[in-house]
């Protein structure tokens, strides 16, 4: 089965611009998450949508950012305006219940580098 | 306030050697602790994970060891090989019904030379 895909794999933009991820999980996987690795620091959770639903959005730094998830299936993440702290790597990971864990697989990251 | 403190930032050994990383956490109501790896350019994959009513879990040349007591769990690689080298992150989650967010630790980038 194909893995999650994210879109870009990287990006530069300016301080004031907008930017969109896109990700796109393993057909199938109802959950969705998006997470942020800032540089030499841990991989920090963003949000998490069951399905098109928010379930948790604990995570997301401001409202700067906003996320989606049209019908259930990718969900796109928009920096706007962006400044130069949301610079990092964006993963996105989507899961499955598997023996009651859901065990969750990453994308391969978008690279943000803010200017 | 970190939950998850890992240590070492980044580890170096011989190979053939025992690798160790370790990691430590805050809430005691963590009950799944999964370990990730990551090569460069790639998304973190899980590599193996414990739950708490175990002290110890083996799948191949990888072991954690789990102090439920001292909030306190390692990865160990045991006959370490240069394919190994990569970025490892233990992480913790609270398995509540759709929401399992993970608490991931700063990451060990381990180089194992030949």
């Amino acid at each position: 089965e194909a893995g999650v895909t994210q879109f870009p794999s990287h990006s530069v933009i300016e301080k004031g611009q907008t930017v969109t991820l896109r990700c796109d999980p393993i057909s199938g996987h109802d959950n969705l998450y998006w997470y942020r690795r800032v540089m030499g620091k841990e991989i920090k959770f963003l949000l998490h949508f069951v399905k098109e639903s928010k379930q948790d959005e604990s995570g997301m730094p401001n409202n700067r950012f906003l996320a989606e998830r049209t019908g259930g299936t990718y969900s796109t993440l928009k920096v706007q305006p962006a400044e130069l702290e949301d610079s990092g790597v964006y993963f996105c990971a989507s899961s499955r219940r598997v023996n009651s864990v859901y065990e969750q697989y990453f994308g391969p990251g978008t690279r943000l580098t803010v200017t | 306030q970190q939950q998850v403190k890992q240590s070492p930032q980044s580890l170096i050994v011989q190979k053939g050697g025992i690798s160790i990383i370790n990691c430590a956490y805050e809430n005691t109501a963590f009950d799944y602790f999964p370990w990730y790896q990551q090569f460069p350019g790639k998304g973190p994959a899980l590599l193996i994970a414990i739950r708490p009513d175990v002290s110890e879990k083996k799948e191949g040349r990888f072991t954690i060891s789990f102090n439920k007591s001292a909030k306190q769990f390692s990865l160990h690689i045991m006959d370490s090989q240069p394919g190994d080298s990569a970025t490892y992150f233990c992480a913790a989650t609270l398995l509540l019904v759709n929401t399992d967010k993970l608490i991931f630790g700063t990451g060990t980038r381990l180089q194992v030379f030949p």
